[in-house]
């Protein structure tokens, strides 16, 4: 899980609430990722971010909102407009470009009830 | 478009015997190439990754990958499997030129004892 941290590491809300998970790296990396991992679905992009400030949707973005007001931070909001908020969400980071892997945090379980 | 493919979601095998996990991938340009592990309610693990060069790559825990162009694969290997190998696998690729990495649905290996 080098160098990312991702905290709580279980939350639960009741439905209607929302809900932030946080995301910090001390890597130095430009790019940072937010994942959705349910079972049997693999890992599905919800946001991106290259830069400070800036943020790409991915495919299931939906209900969910980021801000990225520093290199190292990228929380993600779970709002009360996404139908199926219960999942395993992991945060990650890369450099931008290039032969580089991403780092992954230890993820956060979110049960809404 | 990018995407890749996992074509076992289980895989069992008898400790002591060698080990294949399947992995497909179809990008439009040079690819980049990895394999993470994920233990239960865990991030991700870097194994290894295929940049360049000689299409056999090794990696962490023993773990190595053949990367076969014109079969457009890359399969994860073990020679000799252990019982704490037993884990989810999944396949990711990352165009030469892109920013997004496309992630296989994770294949469960189990290895029994």
């Amino acid at each position: 899980d080098g160098g990312i941290t991702q905290s709580p590491k279980y939350l639960f809300r009741k439905e209607g609430q929302n809900v932030t998970l946080s995301c910090e790296q001390n890597l130095n990396h430009d790019a940072m990722y937010w994942y959705r991992q349910d079972p049997g679905q693999g890992l599905r992009l919800i946001y991106y971010s290259q830069i400070v400030n800036d943020f790409q949707k991915g495919d299931i973005a939906e209900g969910y909102s980021v801000s990225r007001e520093k290199k190292e931070s990228f929380p993600l909001t779970v709002t009360s407009a996404q139908k199926n908020p219960t999942a395993f969400y992991l945060c990650a980071s890369s450099t931008w470009t290039g032969s580089y892997e991403q780092y992954f945090g230890p993820g956060t379980r979110l049960t809404v009830t | 478009a990018q995407s890749v493919a996992q074509p076992e979601d289980q895989v069992n095998v008898a400790e002591g015997n060698p080990l294949t996990v399947k992995c497909t991938y179809s990008v439009s340009g040079n690819p980049y190439l990895f394999w993470y592990v994920q233990y239960p309610n865990r991030g991700l693990q870097f194994l290894l990754k295929y940049i360049t060069g000689d299409n056999l790559v090794k990696g962490s825990y023993g773990f190595e990958a053949e990367f076969n162009k014109s079969q457009t694969s890359f399969h994860l290997k073990k020679p000799s499997a252990l019982v704490s190998d037993s884990a989810l696998y999944f396949c990711a690729v990352r165009e030469e030129t892109g920013n997004q990495f496309y992630f296989g649905t994770g294949t469960s290996l189990t290895v029994i004892p």
